[in-house]
């Protein structure tokens, strides 16, 4: 099982819906990660958060607001979202430190579908 | 020129093949490897990472890094009909700063 854990595990929201998505480790990382993967695609870097700071943004719109609250969770909060936006939405973390090899541990993700 | 090639497959062998799964790079910068297995409809997990040219074996899998060649394998032994899944290649600089760049994934089905 994964150390990764994010809720919810589906999500289905109208564009007018204010939701959030939660994620949680417990392994001590300081770097934790968003990304959106569509179907057959690779994962797309969104957020990185390094040492609790938004260190990556990949010019990400808007209406995905990232928050870090402490060093073992991250939120994504969504607004105002498209049915394109639909996708499923993986948080994954790494040590973050010097010397980091650059392992990802993903979690489980939350499908988000947009109506 | 993608940073990372990959062959999207589909890939489909007979169960107790061995299954050759590869992917190209451009940066010559990229100093670490990863190997993903995902599942459908779950999130990646990790198989195996390397940092050096060479060979790095975990059980059935062995992972086979050429940093003159640009390329990167990984060598599934004895594969199962569980092997069935889509296998991502990734790669990063040495900064721990440095984003990590995803091959498209290959997708493999091992027929029983």
């Amino acid at each position: 099982d994964t150390e990764v854990t994010q809720t919810p595990k589906h999500l289905v929201m109208g564009m007018t819906n204010k939701k959030s998505l939660k994620c949680e480790q417990h392994m001590g990382h300081r770097a934790m990660y968003w990304y959106k993967q569509k179907a057959k695609k690779p994962p797309e870097l969104m957020f990185v958060y390094s040492y609790e700071k938004l260190s990556i943004n990949e010019s990400v719109p808007s209406r995905f607001s990232p928050e870090c609250p402490n060093s073992s969770l991250l939120n994504l909060h969504l607004h105002a979202l498209q049915p394109e936006d639909s996708a499923l939405y993986l948080c994954a973390s790494t040590t973050g430190s010097r010397g980091n090899t650059g392992e990802l541990f993903f979690g489980e993700g939350s499908r988000l579908t947009v109506l | 020129q993608k940073e990372v090639e990959q062959d999207p497959g589909p890939l489909s062998v007979p169960e107790g093949a061995i299954v050759s799964l590869n992917c190209t790079y451009s940066n010559s910068a990229f100093q670490y490897f990863m190997w993903y297995r995902q599942y459908s409809r779950k999130g990646p997990e990790l198989l195996m990472y390397t940092y050096s040219s060479g060979n790095k074996e975990d059980g059935r899998f062995t992972a086979q890094v050429d940093k003159s060649s640009k390329y990167i394998s990984l060598f599934i032994r004895d594969s199962q009909p569980s092997d069935s899944a889509t296998y991502l290649c990734a790669m990063r600089g040495y900064s721990s700063a440095s984003k990590i760049i995803f091959g498209s994934g290959t997708r493999l089905s091992i027929r029983p």
